[in-house]
């Protein structure tokens, strides 16, 4: 059974605060790690996709790095703001393509 | 606008009935896929299309079914709708099959009574 683990399921954060959270994966057979954000009455939106062991992705103040080996993945938010508010979600691409996790449900406190 | 465009956006049904989920994708995109969010559940992955064949399937019931018509847009039919049917559910497409991204409509929230 797939078991893309998510962690953890929901942060609360002061404005300015820095955080992270992790996507955890099997990692045999692996492609790529796609990383979502999804707000409330949206719909997902593409952060990143990445595909390298030691791939790093930056936009603006979010940042991801990516363990191939060891199957995870980080996501970081840098100086988090009320609109980072968000659920963010992985998905990896391989044998588990398709297969979101149940991602971290963020929220910024002004 | 994602580009992505779902139909309609609010459905609600009896039980027993069935209903239709359109979605068109993106210009340029090939592939399409059906998601399922119940609620306080993940993203369900329900079958993915590509250029008109059904190319990957998850836990979609029997009851339901999807096809990809020429010009590319997609229907998710679902029948003997029970309860439990009531979600939300997404369209994605990407640009092909493989390590893309994909662009997701704003989604069909169906509710059966």
């Amino acid at each position: 059974i797939l078991n893309v683990e998510q962690s953890p399921q929901s942060l609360h954060v002061q404005e300015g605060d820095s955080t992270n959270f992790t996507c955890s994966f099997p990692s045999s057979n692996f492609y790529a790690l796609h990383w979502y954000r999804w707000e409330t009455a949206k719909s997902p939106e593409a952060l990143f996709v990445m595909t390298l062991n030691g791939d790093e992705k930056k936009k603006g103040r979010i940042s991801a790095t990516l363990n191939t080996k060891e199957g995870y993945s980080y996501l970081y938010i840098k100086g988090s703001q009320p609109e980072d508010s968000a659920t963010y979600l992985c998905a990896p691409s391989g044998t588990y393509k398709y297969i979101f996790g149940t991602g971290t449900r963020l929220k910024v406190l002004a | 606008d994602s580009g992505v465009t779902q139909t309609p956006k609010h459905l609600i049904t009896a039980t027993g009935q069935r209903v239709t989920l359109r979605c068109s994708p993106r210009s340029g995109d090939l592939s399409v896929y059906w998601y399922q969010q119940s609620l306080d559940q993940g993203l369900q992955f329900l079958i993915q299309y590509y250029n008109g064949e059904e190319r990957a399937k998850g836990n979609i019931l029997e009851r339901f079914s999807a096809q990809q018509f020429p010009d590319l847009h997609s229907e998710l039919n679902l029948s003997s709708l029970e309860l439990g049917d009531s979600a939300l559910y997404f369209c994605a497409s990407s640009v092909a099959v493989g390590d893309y991204g994909y662009t997701f409509g704003s989604g069909t929230r169906l509710t059966v009574v």
